[in-house]
């Protein structure tokens, strides 16, 4: 089974703060994704990453960067932290050609105060 | 044209029915349709995903219906039961380098005992 790990399950986060929300794959995936999932606006793309170094800015990219070292760890980084920024963000593997289909981690809810 | 429409938000049903759930597309290079179930406090996970050169697809107890000339897709959950209660998302993907998807808002499906 895949598995995507999102080490930070539950944050509480002060406005101006820097954020990091790590994600971990097991499977050798060389895409992976940010979304930011918000109520009545679904699932949004913030980056994603083909390949080590390599980075694409998504649908909402403002107020976000990512870093992606190793193949298996894809990073967002909240550079200042903002109250509109409260979200759950959602970390996204997979690989084309087969079943074309991404994989989900559990989650990271973050709440900025 | 990169929107994908899905209604209803909310769905009620009781036991043994059919709940459906509806999107919409714009954009004809879409050519994978993943439905994704997402339980509370965890990450989507992919149900049941369809292309556009078939027009029905069956998975145990769900299916997908897809109509090309329409632009539209639907989920179709036979004999619900209450351990289906979950959020559901509808995606369409389209490659351009790699593979975008476009996520609809979900609909919060709610079978009763």
């Amino acid at each position: 089974d895949v598995k995507v790990t999102q080490s930070s399950r539950y944050l509480v986060k002060r406005t101006g703060e820097k954020v990091f929300l790590e994600c971990v794959q097991d499977m050798d995936h060389e895409n992976m994704f940010w979304y930011r999932q918000d109520p009545g606006l679904g699932l949004r793309l913030i980056y994603f990453s083909y390949d080590v170094k390599m980075k694409e800015k998504g649908d909402i990219p403002e107020g976000y960067s990512v870093s992606r070292e190793k193949k298996e760890r894809f990073s967002l980084i909240l550079e200042s932290a903002s109250t509109n920024q409260t979200s759950m963000y959602l970390c996204a593997s997979g690989v084309w050609g087969g079943t074309d289909t991404i994989y989900f981690g559990e989650g990271s809810w973050l709440t900025v105060v | 044209q990169q929107q994908v429409k899905q209604s209803p938000q909310s769905l009620i049903v009781q036991k043994g029915g059919i709940p459906i759930i509806n999107c919409a597309y714009e954009n004809t290079a879409f050519d994978y349709f993943p439905w994704y179930q997402q339980f509370p406090g965890k990450g989507p996970a992919l149900l049941i995903a369809i292309r556009p050169d078939v027009s029905e697809k069956k998975e145990g107890r769900f299916t997908i219906s897809f109509n090309k000339s329409a632009k539209q897709f639907s989920l179709h959950i036979m004999d619900s039961q209450p351990g289906d209660s979950a959020t559901y998302f509808c995606a369409a993907a389209v490659f351009s380098g790699t593979y975008k998807y476009i996520f609809g808002t979900g609909t919060r499906l709610k079978v009763l005992a």
